[in-house]
């Protein structure tokens, strides 16, 4: 079965610095992505970043990073020099890309940013 | 991007009554939607997936008889949550993909349900 693990419920970020928010995964499925969202308080989900289990550099969308570790099965979001806006729930997810569990996605628990003035 | 229309943003109804929710993919067919259920501060639990011309697959625990999925075109799926009462209280999001693209689920806007 799939299971993403998100252990940070909440972080804090000074403005202007890096920020790290973990996670990991456990799959069975030899073809999978992972990805990243935000989720501001008004609910709609942003896409942020998104990783193939068969991509061999890290993914990375301008301020956003995504540190695969495939062996360690970790796929932590790095957010460069944040902004109060980057200030929301951010959730790790993953999808089944061989259609064995029917491409579903599911997600993590979830971590709220909290960036600091 | 591909773009997921939900309707409506919000609704408020009565204990007993049934709601329908919409999910339409707007410049894209999809074969296969996707409906979760988020409640405060909590994450996204996927309910079903609801497939085209077919019935809806639900996940173990989700009451298919509670809520109806209805995926009648390629462009357009119903969530129905039927005899709604106050712990259906809840946020309820769908998303969908076209089918070349497997690096981004698209989200519609989410529907903000209160039963009272």
């Amino acid at each position: 079965a799939q299971k993403i693990t998100q252990t940070q419920p909440g972080m804090f970020v000074q403005e202007k610095e890096a920020v790290t928010l973990d996670c990991t995964y456990d799959t069975s499925d030899p073809s999978y992505g992972l990805f990243w969202y935000k989720q501001p308080s008004s609910g709609e989900m942003i896409f942020l970043i998104y990783q193939g289990s068969y991509d061999q550099q890290n993914a990375t969308e301008g301020r956003y990073s995504l540190n695969f570790q495939k062996a360690r099965k970790s796929a932590n979001l790095v957010i460069s020099a944040s902004q109060l806006g980057d200030s929301a729930m951010y959730f790790c997810a993953m999808r089944d890309l061989a259609g064995t569990g029917g491409f579903k996605t599911i997600f993590g628990a979830g971590t709220r940013l909290f960036v600091k003035a | 991007g591909a773009v997921v229309s939900q309707h409506p943003s919000w609704v408020i109804c009565k204990s007993g009554t049934s709601v329908k929710i919409e999910c339409r993919s707007l410049d894209f067919q999809a074969t296969t939607m996707f409906w979760y259920r988020q409640f405060p501060k909590q994450s996204l639990m996927l309910m079903a997936t609801s497939n085209e011309g077919s019935k809806a697959t639900y996940e173990q625990g989700v009451e298919k008889d509670k809520f109806l999925i209805n995926h009648a075109s390629l462009t357009l799926s119903t969530l129905t949550v039927t005899s709604a009462h106050p712990e259906d209280s809840s946020f309820y999001i769908c998303s969908a993909s076209p089918p070349t693209v497997n690096t981004e689920a698209f989200f519609g806007q989410g529907t903000r349900l209160t039963v009272v």
